[in-house]
């Protein structure tokens, strides 16, 4: 199992670009999130999804959209990128619903915004 | 929200001494308690994880100690490795309906010196 996959690694954008962060789950989770990650900011929550077909706002959803296009795969929409969206994002997923509380991390995209 | 403060930010020790980190949360539903290790420039990874109606969890050099009445957790590494230095989350969490909210710590950068 690849456990969760996320493209691309690294990515410039200049301020007002737009780009798709896409992260894939093979381990049938219900549940997928996205995560930025700053230094000294520990992980904020941009949005989630608690199952297939629901999303929802996290801690820091401004400038930011989200599409759960099924059960595997959960995107991240930056429609006009802003300096301050500079940061590593990361994708998860769980499975609350099966008792199993742990959240699995993708790799991370580290995105800069010029 | 719940509101998870972490402690200190960064700890150094000598190998083969004890490191302790500190968590405080707000939230009294909070039910489950995971801790995240993170190596430089990979993702986060559970090491231990203690549930709400547990006092104390170890496993092998690491043990996690829980108290709800004052609302803090702490994690111990004992006979601490170089490959132990990394960075370290806290987190707090509790659930919604299969969905589970995650607030994450600030973090603790931990250098192990040889």
């Amino acid at each position: 199992n690849a456990g969760v996959t996320q493209t691309p690694k690294f990515q410039v954008l200049k301020t007002g670009q737009s780009m798709t962060l896409q992260c894939a789950q093979d381990m049938n989770h219900n549940s997928m999130y996205w995560y930025r990650q700053d230094p000294g900011m520990g992980l904020r929550l941009i949005y989630y999804s608690a199952s297939e077909g629901t999303t929802d706002k996290g801690e820091v959803p401004n400038g930011y959209n989200v599409s759960r296009l099924n059960k595997r795969e959960f995107s991240l929409r930056l429609e006009s990128a802003a300096p301050s969206q500079t940061s590593v994002y990361f994708c998860a997923s769980s499975d609350p619903g099966q008792g199993s509380y742990e959240q699995y991390f993708g790799p991370g995209t580290r995105l800069t915004v010029t | 929200g719940e509101n998870v403060e972490q402690h200190p930010s960064t700890l150094s020790v000598q190998e083969g001494d004890s490191a302790v980190i500190k968590c405080t949360y707000s939230d009294s539903a909070s039910n489950y308690f995971p801790w995240y290790k993170q190596e430089l420039g990979k993702r986060p990874q559970l090491i231990i994880d203690i549930r709400s109606n547990v006092g104390e969890k170890k496993d092998q050099r690491i043990a996690v100690t829980l108290n709800k009445t004052a609302k803090h957790f702490s994690l111990h590494i004992t006979e601490t490795q170089p490959e132990d230095s990394a960075v370290y989350f806290c987190a707090a969490s509790k659930g919604s309906g299969g969905y589970q909210k995650v607030t994450f710590g600030t973090g603790t950068k931990l250098q192990v010196i040889p």
